[in-house]
């Protein structure tokens, strides 16, 4: 069956612009990761949703990072006034909810912010 | 210091040796503990998973977990080229904050 999507799978764009990033999780999946990976880096959570909960959104860097999760399905990640430092690969994980561990990812979006 | 310790590599092998990769952790409330192999370009996938400590052994990969040491590893046997990839550990608590934690990944070569 089909997996985690994620669009664009790059992206370049200039220090100060806005930027979403989006992701398609499998279906039936009710939770719903972002995870940032920066170079030679471990993965880092920025938020998390879980079917009609309040989003945990304990790992956001900062408010010019947002996420949204429509219908419980599709999900978008915003970042506004990119930064260098915000260059990355952003990976989304859907999972069935109920398994604390299984949590499948999709080949992420590379953003290069020059 | 981080919560979760790993060697970054690269771990060069020739094909047909056991690999050791291993992580240290500092919070004791972990209790699942995951491996994620990630190639290149790619998003890591699911290798292994076990809760809480003990073993478990999947084909020519096996899992450890000693909780009382705070240290996990998983080791492949009769490694193959097509295991060169980056392997991530991944430790998750029992309840609260789903999100995974992972260590910073360690970068294995076997070579033909």
């Amino acid at each position: 069956g089909a997996g985690v999507s994620q669009s664009p799978s790059n992206k370049v764009t200039e220090k100060g612009k806005d930027v979403e990033l989006r992701c398609d999780p499998i279906s039936g999946h009710t939770a719903l990761y972002w995870y940032r990976q920066s170079l030679g880096q471990g993965l880092e959570f920025l938020i998390y949703f879980q079917g009609n909960s309040a989003p945990d959104k304990s790992g956001l860097p900062s408010d010019r990072f947002s996420a949204e999760r429509t219908g419980g399905s599709v999900s978008t990640l915003t970042i506004q006034r990119t930064q260098q430092e915000d260059s990355a690969v952003y990976l989304c994980a859907s999972g069935r909810g109920q398994s604390l561990y299984e949590q499948y990812f999709g080949p992420g979006t590379r953003l290069t912010v020059t | 210091q981080k919560e979760v310790e790993q060697d970054p590599g690269p771990l060069s092998v020739p094909e047909g040796a056991i690999v050791s990769l291993n992580c240290t952790y500092s919070n004791s409330a972990f209790q699942y503990f995951m491996w994620y192999r990630q190639y290149s370009r790619k998003g890591p996938e699911l290798l292994m998973y076990t809760y809480s400590s003990g073993n478990k052994e999947d084909g020519r990969f096996t899992a450890q977990v000693d909780k009382s040491s705070k240290y996990i590893s998983l080791f492949i046997r009769d490694s193959q080229p097509s295991d060169s990839a980056t392997y991530l550990c991944a430790l998750q608590g029992d309840t609260g904050r789903r999100a995974l934690t992972f260590g910073s990944g360690t970068r294995l070569q076997v070579q033909p």
